[in-house]
């Protein structure tokens, strides 16, 4: 089943911080974050595993909260460059073919 | 970036005609996924495949075929191509946990 994503479009002023957010109603074994540009491939930012740490890099993060089976993506201080679209992708289980389920998608513009 | 190549990256093609795309990757990767993205519905796992000849379908197979006869190569077929499978289809390959896309192939089916 489809991991349910919020908002559904968020702007921003650079410098602004943001929070998208990622819920799903099966238990997950862990959670995958990426940006899409338009017309381009969804790259990869992070994973966040069952039983593992925050992550984070540069001035984005990951957070994984295993008991409500959701997980949030934070901007801060935002840069023209974080435009993109942003989905979550979930897999709910820890057997081999590790098969991603993801989102439709938060859409994200950073204005000057 | 995990060396993956599609082609082609762009074709138009009639109904009922069969299409195939197909999907390189450099870095030995075991495991191979097709996905489709369509407005309003995300990536969606069409088939993927865990090893040479071993394949398995995906959440929107229904019209869809693959093969993998080397490591390097995954092959998505559209056996009598309909306009419902205008799309972008993206393929990755996994690397311990993290998937890893390539460059697309828009396919319009007229």
């Amino acid at each position: 089943q489809q991991p349910v994503q919020s908002p559904q479009a968020v702007i921003l002023r650079e410098g602004e911080d943001a929070v998208i957010n990622c819920s799903s109603s099966k238990a997950l074994y862990s959670v995958h974050w990426y940006r899409q540009k338009h017309g381009e491939a969804p790259v990869f930012l992070m994973i966040l595993l069952k039983g593992g740490e925050q992550k984070g890099h540069d001035k984005i993060s990951a957070s994984f909260n295993e008991k409500k089976q959701q997980s949030s993506l934070y901007l801060t201080a935002s840069q023209l460059s974080y435009s993109g679209t942003y989905f979550c992708g979930t897999v709910i289980s820890s057997g081999s073919a590790r098969q991603l389920t993801f989102g439709s998608g938060t859409q994200l513009t950073v204005l000057p | 970036d995990a060396g993956i190549t599609q082609s082609p990256r762009h074709k138009v093609t009639e109904t009922g005609t069969p299409v195939t795309l197909r999907c390189h990757q450099t870095e030995n990767h075991r495991y191979m996924y097709w996905y489709r993205q369509d407005p309003g519905h995300g990536l969606r796992l069409i088939h993927y495949s865990y090893g040479v000849k071993d394949t398995d379908k995906g959440e929107v197979s229904d019209g869809y075929s693959v093969s993998r006869s080397k490591t390097e190569d995954f092959l998505l077929t559209l056996e009598s191509a309909t306009s419902s499978q205008t799309s972008v289809y993206f393929c990755a390959t996994r690397q311990v946990d993290e998937q890893y896309f390539g460059p697309g192939t828009r396919l319009t089916v007229t």
